[in-house]
């Protein structure tokens, strides 16, 4: 069964410094998202992103963070300057086709990068 | 403000009791409910998703039921496995062509002890 594919596993990184983290979502799919979940906290929605550009953000998605589908298959998520506070675990997600149009679409996610930022 | 809660937080039941999960939510409008299973350091899973015109849907062991009305669902799990220990999360999602994104609940941590 095809799966959303996440690298790395883990990443630690210093404060200041960029960081890429990278998606291989499913190769039909259209819609494209990442979301993050700090250690015992609630899953968060952090962009989605449609035919080469964002369609939606959250307010956690300031000017540290960018997104781009480089190439057919990967999709990365970008930030700029890390922070101690970004430190969690980013989970990437894509579904085939967007819930207005099928409300039974479900969105599968990747096993997800666990950013440590010192 | 659209939350989505869940209870309990925690739940610790024998290998093959039943058990049943609790999500409320105040998202409006809304469009699909889903209950998602995530193992530690993994990413969620779906189990079940309903419309709101639904009430009930199973996935194996796994039943969801959905009130529209009270806002509320729930996650019946029967005959519980070792395997079932995850946290299980209750998701929203508004109803909105203009947005695509999820509201999860805090999740149930469950333990299935043999």
């Amino acid at each position: 069964e095809p799966e959303v594919t996440q690298t790395p596993s883990h990443q630690v990184t210093q404060m200041g410094q960029e960081v890429i983290l990278r998606c291989v979502p499913i190769s039909n799919h259209l819609y494209f998202y990442w979301y993050r979940q700090i250690l015992g906290q609630k899953v968060e929605f952090l962009v989605s992103f449609y035919n080469n550009e964002i369609s939606e953000k959250s307010e956690i998605f300031d000017d540290q963070f960018s997104v781009e589908r480089p190439d057919g298959s990967n999709f990365t998520l970008k930030i700029r300057s890390t922070k101690l506070e970004d430190s969690a675990m980013y989970f990437c997600a894509s579904r085939r086709t967007q819930t207005g149009t099928s409300g039974k679409d479900t969105q599968y996610f990747g096993p997800g990068t666990r950013l440590t930022v010192l | 403000k659209n939350q989505v809660e869940q209870s309990p937080q925690s739940l610790i039941i024998l290998e093959g009791k039943n058990c049943t999960l609790q999500c409320n939510y105040t998202v409006s409008p809304f469009s699909n409910l889903r209950w998602y299973k995530q193992d530690t350091g993994r990413g969620p899973v779906s189990l079940t998703i309903m419309t709101f015109s639904e009430n009930t849907k199973s996935n194996g062991r796994y039943t969801a039921t959905l009130d529209a009305d009270t806002k509320q669902s729930s996650l019946h799990i029967t005959a519980s496995q070792l395997s079932d220990s995850a946290s299980y999360i209750c998701v929203v999602s508004p109803n909105s062509y203009n947005t695509d994104k999820l509201i999860f609940g805090t999740g149930t941590r469950l333990q299935v002890f043999p």
